[in-house]
């Protein structure tokens, strides 16, 4: 149980072009989606957290004009990079908090790879 | 500011070593979390450590929280090449729904 997917696994785009990636929630409902993006050898760094029905907030420095994020359902949150630019380029990782759970463990989804070029 | 400091940052060893990573705070975290990330996969989480003093052990894996809340160690006995990935600590963010911070990981390599 606790599967949560992202799609698509790996996109390669042109500069300026926009790109959405989805994460699901596969088994469960999820409160609370979060969003992360990894550096290549860097740790997660948090960008935003989004509840299903209201606005996601964003972590300091993150442009949330740039990084849209929508959570539609309790089990469906997008992120579309606008006008994406190489220094996009990144691995992008969800994850979801269970409805009715501790509210502090979270199960990620298996990341998407963005190459901006 | 909370922060989460993994050491090392590397290690490589022959299989059948055992060793120890840590995780350092100067905070006290209510919970401290161990996943293990393999290259171009999302987190899995190996284990929870909620109160002060707990070991908590998974097959050949020992965890550890700090009696003040404040550091952890993952102890592994007889490394397997299966062993291989990045171990980060993560802890949730005071005050926050569910916010978690990550350390950066020490990168394993356990070699055949």
């Amino acid at each position: 149980g606790a599967v949560v997917s992202q799609h698509p696994s790996r996109v390669i785009c042109k500069s300026g072009t926009s790109v959405k990636i989805e994460c699901r929630s596969l088994d469960f409902q999820a409160t609370t989606m979060f969003w992360y993006r990894q550096f290549p050898k860097q740790s997660l760094m948090l960008m935003a957290t989004s509840n299903e029905g209201s606005k996601a907030t964003y972590e300091q420095g993150v442009e949330k004009d740039k990084f849209l994020i929508n959570h539609a359902s309790l089990t469906l949150s997008t992120l579309t990079v606008t006008s994406a630019h190489p220094e996009d380029s990144s691995f992008y990782i969800c994850s979801a908090s269970p409805l009715g759970g501790d509210g502090e463990t979270q199960y990620f989804g298996p990341g998407t790879r963005l190459l901006v070029l | 500011t909370q922060l989460l400091e993994q050491s090392p940052q590397f290690l490589s060893i022959q299989e059948g070593e055992n060793l120890t990573v840590y995780c350092n705070s100067s905070s006290v975290f209510s919970s401290l979390q161990w996943y293990r990330q393999e290259p171009g996969e999302g987190p899995v989480l190996l284990v929870t450590v909620v109160t002060g003093g707990e070991v908590k052990k998974l097959k050949r894996l020992t965890f550890q929280f700090g009696d003040a809340r404040k550091d952890s160690s993952l102890h592994i006995t007889a490394a397997q090449p299966g062993d291989t990935g990045l171990y980060l600590c993560a802890g949730p963010v005071g005050g926050s729904q569910g916010n978690l911070i990550f350390g950066k990981g020490t990168k394993l390599s356990v070699k055949p």
